[in-house]
């Protein structure tokens, strides 16, 4: 069946540091992933997305990586800082007509001062 | 600014007692959903609407109702409640422009049902 998994629960940093969230998805019909962040009392916060038909894209401080071939998305968060941290979702669509989204369970990133 | 607002954002209620929490968004967004999020499991959807008075199911929709009256509106509906619906629950929206675009969430809204 469709899911969407993470393959770290947490992740800790110092700051400064770069950090990578990893995202595993087995179905190969989705075609659009997003990544989100998650605040403590806050819902999920867009980070940046990214379409089947690339392969990386960038924003401030981010990148996103999906490899198709392996089903794989990765976050990329440089020069982490006390700020980012927050759970971290991946979401994927699996191409229907819905927009319907799955999410993964989420990671926990810690950045230490 | 560009919102979605749920509210209320806390409710402590009783079985059975009929509630309804309120979603509007202003962004003129045609898609709307609803999930809950429950620890292990992540964001489940619940309902979603992809226009005004279209509606559909999500993954759990049993015990839950929604209408979809007005664009900006998403009311998300607990006839009867029951302690298995004890969650945090959060509303989206975003454009339908006939390619993916990224869901924008309200900042939830917690439900206890004793």
């Amino acid at each position: 069946g469709e899911s969407v998994g993470l393959h770290l629960p947490t992740l800790s940093v110092q700051e400064g540091d770069n950090s990578i969230i990893n995202c595993a998805y087995s179905n190969s019909a989705s075609d659009y992933f997003i990544w989100y962040k998650q605040e403590s009392g806050k819902g999920p916060q867009f980070i940046i997305d990214i379409r089947s038909n690339m392969d990386k894209r960038q924003g401030q401080r981010v990148t996103v990586l999906l490899n198709k071939t392996v089903k794989h998305l990765s976050l990329q968060i440089a020069a982490t800082q006390p700020g980012d941290s927050a759970v971290y979702f991946c979401a994927e669509n699996s191409g229907g007509s819905n927009y319907k989204l799955t999410f993964g369970k989420g990671t926990l990133l810690t950045v230490n001062p | 600014e560009a919102q979605v607002t749920q509210n209320p954002r806390y409710l402590i209620t009783v079985t059975g007692k009929k509630l309804t929490v309120t979603c509007s968004q202003n962004m003129n967004h045609e898609y709307m959903s609803w999930y809950r999020q429950d620890p292990g499991l992540g964001l489940r959807q619940i309902y979603y609407s992809m226009n005004v008075e279209v509606t559909d199911k999500g993954d759990v929709p049993e015990g839950y109702k929604v209408s979809r009256k007005e664009k900006r509106n998403f009311p998300l509906i607990l006839e009867s409640p029951s302690p298995n619906q004890t969650s945090l629950y959060f509303c989206a929206s975003s454009l339908m422009t006939g390619t993916n675009q990224p869901q924008h969430f309200g900042d939830g809204t917690r439900l206890s049902i004793l």
